[in-house]
């Protein structure tokens, strides 16, 4: 079946660090990638997606790349603010069905001013 | 445009009760999925709503179930509570199955 990775947190940074957090996934065929964030006592948003290999998504200074031959979707960030801290999750759907989301375990950010 | 509303947003009850959570989807949208997210197994994906009929399930037992009425708003239900039900369920809703979901902030259920 599908399932996510992503590395292990939590994840502390100082202000205006350089972000990367590691996401790998196993699917069969070719599915759509996404990156979220919770923010506390909120529901996820969605920060940037990839719907087929070697497409870039980015917003608000993140961004990732779908890497087929690695199977991997790492977010980065070339310099963090402290209201980027939050919980961070990568997950992707099968083709055609982006309501059925898998998640990975997700990632604890701390940005320190 | 109001965002996804569900109600309630915390609840407490006992095991062996029976619980009904609601969601609201974003006005137009006519796709609803529920994720049950707890600290030891992350998000997982409860079941989808598309027009009223179930188009996917996650795994899941079947205590706990989930519908969708004409107007696109959902409810699911968990009957049996046990300790491990207790945990923050998400609703998300998209126009189709196919396109981005917008999550609301989630039903928080202890089992005590």
């Amino acid at each position: 079946g599908n399932s996510v990775t992503q590395m292990e947190g939590p994840v502390t940074l100082s202000e205006e660090a350089f972000l990367t957090i590691n996401c790998t996934y196993t699917a069969t065929g070719y599915p759509s990638l996404f990156w979220y964030v919770q923010y506390p006592g909120e529901g996820l948003q969605l920060l940037l997606k990839a719907t087929k290999a070697d497409d870039k998504g980015s917003n608000k200074g993140f961004e990732a790349t779908y890497r087929k031959e690695t199977t991997s979707f790492h977010l980065e960030k070339g310099s963090v603010q402290v209201s980027d801290s939050a919980v961070y999750f990568c997950a992707l759907s099968p083709p055609g069905a982006n309501s059925k989301l898998t998640f990975g375990k997700g990632i604890t950010l701390s940005v320190r001013p | 445009k109001a965002g996804v509303t569900q109600t309630p947003r915390y609840l407490i009850k006992t095991r062996g009760q029976q619980v009904t959570l609601s969601c609201s989807p974003i006005s137009g949208h006519r796709s609803v999925s529920w994720y049950q997210q707890t600290p030891g197994q992350g998000l997982q994906f409860l079941f989808e709503y598309f027009s009223e009929t179930q188009r996917n399930k996650g795994n899941f037992p079947g205590r706990f179930s989930g519908r969708q009425f004409s107007n696109s708003r959902s409810e699911m239900n968990v009957s049996t509570l046990e300790l491990g039900d207790s945990a923050l369920y998400l609703c998300a809703s998209s126009p189709d199955p196919n396109n981005e979901q917008f999550f609301g902030p989630g039903t928080r259920l202890t089992v005590l």
